[in-house]
């Protein structure tokens, strides 16, 4: 058990609709980083914020935005969903600070996201 | 874009084989880790090396970081059916407030 708690682990929606992944991490880390996984582009960075502020940003489509609350637990908003938007999407938590990328990163069992 | 490939994409071998598993680079990485990731579960980091040449061992797993910091081998010696997964290398670019880049992946299947 890494710490960290993704809900729901599976979603079954339509296109055009818009769903939330909730995303608590590890107790005591502030940092909370998104990916995305697919069978064709493996393990893909979308989003990482520390503290409630958005730190860094990768390959994370417009049609998609997170945040972080004060009780640090994370939220990713999926919307007008395609079909090519079905994936696996893991939430990961981090205890370091400076966001430089060598940070230990412990992921959550992940939410199973299918488009029909 | 800082690309890993990996190599092999796939392996399926048998149970007290050795194999090695290759994550190559164009770029230099300030470290390099290695995670498994189980069916239905998210990646868990098993090693990350820092230093060019450093080998690092955990268990029958044997890791080692490239002399000029481009790439990086996992070495799995008399593998069990436990070690079967997906082996993911994860580079950290150098400079500050850049994020992990991971590898392609290698999916490695250990029978009886």
């Amino acid at each position: 058990d890494s710490g960290v708690t993704q809900t729901p682990k599976h979603l079954i929606t339509a296109t055009g609709q818009r769903v939330t992944l909730r995303c608590s991490p590890r107790s005591g880390d502030l940092s909370v980083y998104w990916y995305q996984q697919s069978l064709d582009q493996g393990l893909q960075f979308l989003i990482q914020y520390y503290n409630g502020e958005e730190r860094a940003k990768g390959n994370i489509l417009e049609r998609f935005s997170a945040q972080q609350f004060p009780d640090l637990h994370s939220e990713l908003n999926l919307s007008s969903l395609e079909l090519g938007d079905s994936a696996l999407y893991f939430c990961a938590s981090s205890a370091d600070p400076h966001g430089t990328g060598n940070e230990k990163l412990f992921f959550g069992s992940g939410t199973q996201l299918s488009v029909l | 874009t800082q690309l890993l490939e990996q190599s092999p994409q796939f392996l399926s071998i048998q149970e007290g084989e050795n194999l090695t598993v290759y994550c190559n680079s164009s770029s230099v990485f300030s470290s390099l880790q290695w995670y498994r990731q189980e069916p239905g579960e998210g990646p868990v980091l098993l090693v990350t090396v820092v230093t060019g040449g450093e080998v690092k061992k955990l268990k029958r797993l044997t890791f080692q970081f490239g002399d000029a910091r481009k790439d990086s081998s996992l070495h799995i010696t008399a593998a069990q059916p436990g070690d079967t997964g997906l082996y993911l290398c994860a580079g950290a670019p150098t400079g500050t407030a850049s994020k992990l880049t991971f590898g392609t992946g290698t999916r490695l299947q250990v029978t009886l």
